[in-house]
């Protein structure tokens, strides 16, 4: 079994949709992370937390806000969708020296 | 503050061809450096990392870089290319001690291995 789990893998929705993106993880990692992938632009960082009651804004969290519910457990929200929310979303842990970082496979999302 | 450039956005070797993959890094920190493979439809898997050890490091797959602090440097290499090394790398760094663990990437540069 995969230890970072992402759920959905793609999802299409449409502009004003609130949605969530989950990821968990079995590596018992204290850090974990949200990214977003766009082509030509590499991975930003969208929030990142240090432990269930530490959270922190990225670089583009604008749009977005997150929940810790457990050491295992991310979820990533969209309250109010736009298009150009379209991107490809990551998931990564961390122990907590910071490095490295484990990714999961990732979630397609499409907003229409 | 903490930038990396990758220079080409798409290299193109063959099969068997040494292959060179630059990255150039900004940091006012001692920093720690990755490179990350994502191979069609996956997540990234981490290829190598140097964190001030030896600035020679070996990774997964035969893939190596070196760290030159003189010339901010850390550039991905492998004496002979094979075609199921075709994917997108991505070079990152991030302060030392993991520098709160954020990692700033580049923006990724896309290998194609002809036969």
């Amino acid at each position: 079994d995969a230890d970072v789990t992402q759920t959905p893998r793609n999802r299409i929705t449409k502009t004003g949709k609130r949605i969530m993106l989950e990821c968990s993880q079995t590596k018992g990692h204290d850090r974990m992370y949200w990214y977003r992938q766009d082509p030509g632009l590499g991975l930003r960082l969208i929030y990142y937390s240090f432990d269930v009651k530490d959270i922190n804004k990225g670089e583009i969290s604008d749009g977005y806000s997150v929940s810790r519910q457990a050491q295992a457990k991310f979820s990533l929200s969209l309250e109010s969708a736009i298009p150009n929310q379209t991107a490809l979303y990551f998931c990564a842990t961390s122990d907590r020296t910071g490095e490295p970082q484990y990714f999961g496979p990732g979630t397609r999302l499409t907003v229409t | 503050a903490q930038s990396v450039t990758q220079l080409g956005s798409h290299v193109s070797v063959s099969e068997g061809a040494l292959v060179l993959l630059r990255c150039n890094y900004s940091s006012s920190v001692p920093p720690y450096l990755f490179w990350y493979v994502q191979y069609p439809n996956q997540g990234l898997q981490l290829l190598l990392k140097y964190t001030s050890a030896a600035t020679l490091v070996k990774g997964i797959n035969g893939f190596e870089a070196e760290f030159k602090k003189s010339e901010t440097s850390f550039h991905l290499t492998k004496p002979s290319a094979h075609m199921s090394d075709a994917a997108e790398y991505f070079c990152a760094v991030s302060g030392y001690g993991g520098s709160q663990g954020n990692l700033i990437f580049g923006k990724g540069t896309k290998l194609s291995v002809k036969p």
